[in-house]
């Protein structure tokens, strides 16, 4: 049984450029949540999306938004970004209320 | 709104000894309080998992212990090992909205010196 998948693992862009990160659900989950970690400090919540919808949001400006597709897979997109948006991006996976597993995340560098 | 803190940042011990990390809370009102280990670059690996109703967990050499009263928890590794140098980050499971948020801690990086 799969758990929590996240691609690519690393990627390199530049300032302003846009991004993608992707997330696959452990089987059988339903929620999923995406969180920042920059370098020495602990992950912050990003958002959590449910039944496709953004169900609720961390303190992170707009350029920052993401979609849920009926295959409980979700994606994470980054506009116009900036050199502070390096960090390692961790998605969780869960089913309503139970608690997240957490995927081995995506290191984004931005130069 | 939850705040998280990890005591102490940083901590480097001697291989053999037995120690104890601490995190604190500030709304006691959670469902669960979960320790992850994180190795440099890497994701998170669940270690143990306390819900709400529990006072504490074990597994093998750690014991994770829950007071929810006094919005405290502790992480206990006995005998330590220069394989369990790494961060170690405590996360509180709460309700906001009817839906599970997470908050972490800003984590304690650990070094076991052989």
């Amino acid at each position: 049984d799969a758990g929590v998948t996240q691609s690519p693992t690393h990627l390199i862009k530049t300032r302003g450029q846009q991004v993608t990160l992707r997330c696959s659900p452990k089987s059988g989950h339903d929620t999923v949540s995406w969180y920042q970690q920059a370098l020495g400090q602990g992950p912050q919540f990003i958002f959590q999306y449910y039944e496709e919808e953004e169900r609720q949001r961390g303190n992170f400006p707009d350029r920052f938004s993401g979609h849920q597709f009926p295959n409980y897979s979700s994606e994470l997109n980054v506009n116009a970004l900036l050199l502070g948006d390096s960090a390692l991006y961790l998605c969780a996976s869960s089913l309503r209320g139970q608690p997240q597993h957490f995927g081995d995340g995506t290191r984004l560098s931005i130069l | 709104k939850q705040e998280v803190t990890q005591i102490p940042a940083a901590l480097s011990v001697p291989e053999g000894e037995n120690l104890v990390l601490n995190c604190s809370f500030t709304d006691s009102a959670i469902y669960n309080l979960q320790w992850f280990r994180q190795d440099p670059g890497k994701g998170l690996t669940s270690l143990l998992l306390i819900q709400s109703s529990q006072r504490e967990q074990t597994s093998g050499r750690l014991n994770a212990s829950l007071d929810k009263s006094s919005g405290r928890s502790t992480l206990y590794i006995a005998a330590s090992q220069p394989g369990d140098s790494a961060t170690y980050l405590c996360a509180a499971a709460g309700n906001s909205g009817g839906y599970q948020k997470v908050t972490f801690g800003t984590g304690t990086k650990l070094q076991v010196i052989p």
